[in-house]
């Protein structure tokens, strides 16, 4: 089994969809979780950390359920501009990633 | 963030050549550095953590004969591809982590990847 999963989509929503990605690990003694952004041909970068408690940055919602070792991000209101694999990282004393999942927004 | 660099950021080379990759913390002391790789549609995986002056601790199947790594300062890592092959192709990606002071100590800033391509 993978430390770190996810469906690898892709999912192709329209304009102003809500769209959400989850993502599983393996690990339970995981400190830290992320979720990445990744531009073809591109190195990935922080989209944003999750806590436990949820939490959200403008248009984007992550979750984390540590009972269930899962982690979801929400995008509302897609705009074509989030297109892009959208990796989660979980960190122990090293970052590992998913496979992330491939969105395409379309008009 | 800080930021980090890599050169180069393609090579082609030719079968059983070297290459050498740099990773570097530009504005930051990096104690700690990571090597990663992506083929295409997939993720990456991780291939070996450089603790500066030590050691690198490499993953299960990753060959350290292969793909040397020296973290001789804590703002350089090297990376080095000796005899590279067809399959060594891929995007190879680091990332720095340190001590920042006000940033997360568990936060880790990748590099822009340097793509490799093996003829």
């Amino acid at each position: 089994r993978k430390e770190v999963e996810q469906d690898p989509g892709p999912f192709n929503v329209p304009e102003g969809a809500t769209v959400a990605f989850n993502c599983t690990y393996s690990n339970s003694a995981s400190q830290s979780f992320f979720w990445y952004r990744q531009d073809c041909r591109k190195e990935p970068k922080l989209l944003m950390s999750v806590y436990s408690s949820g939490n959200e940055d403008g248009r984007f919602t992550a979750q984390l359920n540590r009972a269930s070792q899962y982690i979801s991000l929400l995008i509302r209101d897609s705009k074509l501009s989030d297109s892009a694999t959208y990796l989660c990282a979980v960190n122990t004393d090293k970052l590992i990633f998913g496979t992330g999942t491939r969105l395409q927004v379309f008009p | 963030g800080a930021v980090v660099s890599q050169h180069p950021s393609w090579v082609i080379c030719k079968s059983g050549t070297s290459v050498k990759i740099e990773c570097r913390s530009l504005d930051f002391q990096a104690t700690t550095m990571f090597w990663y790789r992506q083929f295409p549609k997939q993720s990456l995986m991780l291939m070996a953590t450089s603790n500066e002056g030590s050691k690198a601790t490499y993953e299960q199947g990753v060959e350290k004969d292969k793909f040397l790594i020296n973290h001789a300062s804590l703002t350089l890592s090297t990376l080095t591809v000796t005899s590279a092959h067809p399959e060594d192709s891929s995007f190879y990606i680091c990332s720095a982590r340190g001590d920042r002071g006000r940033s997360s100590y568990n936060e880790q800033f990748f590099g822009p990847g340097t793509r490799l391509t093996v003829l």
